[in-house]
């Protein structure tokens, strides 16, 4: 089955600064690749998604990168604030089961 | 906040009893999958539903069943419930398969 493996697991910046999240699968049949955020206490929140067809996606600081050949893609948060503190999971889905990522913890300091 | 809701919010079990999670999917979504979150994981897909018909099912034992009504509202039911049940149980509707798939708040279950 699918394996999403994902780094860092933690990751703290600097207010202003940017943010990467990696994250790696294993099935080559994925072809929805969702980022999520979920706040303490909170149900996770789709931000970005991108297809198998497409190799980036932006929406306002929040892109996304696919790379299908190597079986990766990446968040980037640009001009980090402190709301975006939270943790972010990525997912991969084949078929009809989506499978997440262990998720990394971003702490943006003011 | 999204239109899937869920109930209970939190609940308590003893170890061997069996429990039951609702779900209410978003309006017009015929699709509800079922993730367990242990406290510091990511969701584990447990199984989903299509138009009333298991469509898909995650690493999790028989004694994790689940219905989807004509509504495509649904329920989780766990039997001989273990400790290692203790989490959050996640619903999340769909409108299609793959996208973007919309969460509940959660259950809160905790097994004793």
């Amino acid at each position: 089955g699918e394996n999403v493996e994902q780094h860092p697991s933690t990751l703290s910046v600097q207010e202003g600064d940017s943010a990467v999240i990696k994250c790696t699968y294993s099935d080559s049949a994925s072809n929805y690749f969702p980022w999520y955020k979920q706040e303490l206490g909170k149900r996770p929140q789709l931000i970005i998604d991108i297809r198998s067809n497409v190799g980036e996606k932006k929406d306002q600081r929040i892109a996304v990168t696919l790379n299908k050949t190597a079986k990766h893609f990446s968040l980037h948060i640009t001009e980090t604030q402190p709301e975006d503190s939270a943790v972010y999971f990525c997912a991969a889905t084949a078929g009809n089961k989506l499978t997440f990522g262990g998720g990394t913890r971003v702490l943006v300091k003011p | 906040e999204t239109g899937v809701t869920q109930s209970p919010t939190h609940l308590i079990k003893t170890r061997g009893q069996q429990v039951t999670l609702r779900c209410s999917s978003q309006s017009g979504h015929n699709t509800v999958s079922w993730y367990q979150q242990a406290l510091g994981q990511g969701p584990q897909f447990i199984f989903q539903y299509y138009r009333e018909e298991e469509n898909g099912r995650g690493n999790f034992p028989p004694r994790f069943s689940g219905l989807q009504f004509p509504n495509y509202s649904s329920e989780l039911n766990v039997n001989a419930l273990e400790l290692d049940d203790s989490a959050l149980y996640l619903c999340a509707s769909a409108a299609e398969v793959p996208g973007e798939q919309y969460f509940g708040p959660g259950t809160r279950l905790t097994v004793t």
